[in-house]
């Protein structure tokens, strides 16, 4: 069972469509973090979440943190092929002194021209 | 010039062999991390090291050891291959107060 899951596995879309991503557990992390991996290469670190309810932005691209801290979206707004890849939400599980991080399963986007 | 380089890349063996993946960082952290990526599980956790003295087990470490040779050198072997050790494998490195992880390119290892 994975401590951070993540949905929906696989989504398929057109160019400039939007489309929201969850990533969810039953435990409270102080911080959650998302990446997106293209093909062969390794997860980039897209943000940081830290503060229950707080909203990120990064260009078309919007992450909230669930108030409860359980939990983080990330919103993308008019999807381009290059948003295309693997996106991954990670964060240190409670206990473990915040420098172990474990990862859901990701989300693979493809963004359809 | 990347911050984490991974050798080699790509690596084909057999079952039995001695494997060893390496990697270095440019970024002066403490912090590195060995983790194998299969698809539809994510990045599961193989060891750990926070400094050259302090090695860590993380989740699935059966069959595989490390050695921490310096701050910036942290080194993955598998003493004896087996096919289900077929993945892709990621070091990383963090040095920020939540632990943000930087990836290395990664190596994709095939055990035949």
């Amino acid at each position: 069972t994975q401590l951070l899951e993540q949905s929906p596995q696989f989504l398929s879309i057109q160019e400039g469509e939007n489309l929201t991503v969850y990533c969810n557990s039953s435990s409270v992390f102080s911080s959650l973090q998302w990446y997106r991996q293209e093909p062969g290469e390794g997860p980039v670190l897209l943000v940081t979440v830290v503060t229950g309810g707080e909203v990120k932005k990064l260009k078309r691209l919007t992450f909230q943190f669930g108030d409860a801290r359980k939990d983080s979206s990330l919103h993308i707004t008019a999807a381009q092929p290059g948003d295309t890849g693997l996106y991954l939400c990670a964060g240190a599980p409670p206990g473990t002194g915040g420098f172990k991080t474990i990862f859901g399963a990701g989300t693979r986007l493809f963004v359809k021209a | 010039d990347a911050d984490v380089t991974q050798t080699p890349r790509n690596r084909i063996t057999k079952t039995g062999k001695r494997i060893m993946l390496e990697c270095s960082q440019t970024k002066g952290h403490d912090r590195m991390y060995w983790y194998r990526q299969d698809p539809g599980l994510g990045l599961q956790l193989i060891y750990y090291s926070f400094d050259v003295k302090d090695i860590n087990k993380g989740e699935i470490s059966d069959g595989y050891s490390v050695s921490r040779q310096a701050q910036a050198k942290f080194s993955l072997s598998l003493e004896s291959a087996i096919p289900n050790q077929t993945a892709l494998y990621f070091c990383a490195t963090s040095g920020g107060s939540y632990n943000e992880q930087f990836f290395g390119p990664g190596t994709r290892l095939t055990v035949l």
